[in-house]
């Protein structure tokens, strides 16, 4: 079975410092990664996703991610941090082989940028 | 304005009523989804359709039902049978099983 874990919580980081948010996964086959950001009382947001070819995606309001396939991880990071990015971040995992196949989330981790 | 839709925002049910969360969608998309989200659990699926007239149940689909008539609906009902509603509930949809899901605002349910 697939899963994905989000080993911490909450993440606290100045303004201005740069930010990652970890995400490891865990799935049968190649796996399509993504990243969604949700603000209180809303729905989720697509940042990003990673399918094939570079190790590294660029997203939605400057965020990247990195694909290790050794490590199986998947890590969110920002150069630069800004407080309207303090939000609740998912990882979610998804076989790509095949056809249908569920999406796995992971449990959110809670991002406080501190001015 | 193109989207997706949950309406209402705000829903109070009172025990052993049936109540129906409406999610709409104007993206063309073939595929919707519903998920629950309790505090520190993430997202579970509940029922998920990947075309008109047919919908497969997700991880926690006992005490609820769909329908799927139209393309761009897929309503939720939440039944007497789920003892435990209380949450929120977001609905997706995607082109295919296979892509990037798009997320509508949600609707926080509450039982009293």
């Amino acid at each position: 079975a697939q899963s994905v874990a989000q080993p911490e919580d909450q993440v606290n980081v100045a303004e201005g410092n740069p930010l990652t948010v970890k995400c490891t996964y865990s799935v049968s086959g190649n796996p399509y990664l993504f990243w969604y950001v949700q603000y209180p009382n809303r729905g989720l947001q697509f940042l990003l996703k990673y399918i094939t070819g570079d190790n590294l995606v660029k997203g939605s309001y400057g965020f990247e991610a990195e694909f290790n396939k050794s490590q199986t991880s998947f890590h969110l990071k920002k150069p630069s941090a800004l407080v309207s990015d303090s939000a609740l971040y998912f990882c979610a995992v998804r076989e790509g082989d095949g056809g249908y196949q569920k999406v796995t989330f992971g449990t959110g981790t809670k991002l406080q940028v501190i001015p | 304005d193109g989207g997706i839709t949950q309406s209402p925002k705000y829903l109070f049910r009172k025990e052993g009523q049936n109540v129906t969360l409406s999610c709409e969608q104007n993206l063309n998309h073939d595929a919707m989804y519903w998920y629950r989200q309790d505090p520190g659990q993430g997202l579970r699926l509940i029922y998920y359709s990947q075309i008109v007239n047919d919908f497969q149940k997700g991880d926690i689909a006992e005490g609820y039902s769909v329908s799927r008539e139209k393309k761009e609906s897929f309503p939720l009902t939440v039944t007497s049978a789920q003892k435990n509603p209380t949450a929120f509930y977001l609905c997706a949809s995607s082109w295919g099983g296979t892509d990037t899901q798009y997320f509508g605002p949600g609707t926080r349910l509450t039982v009293l």
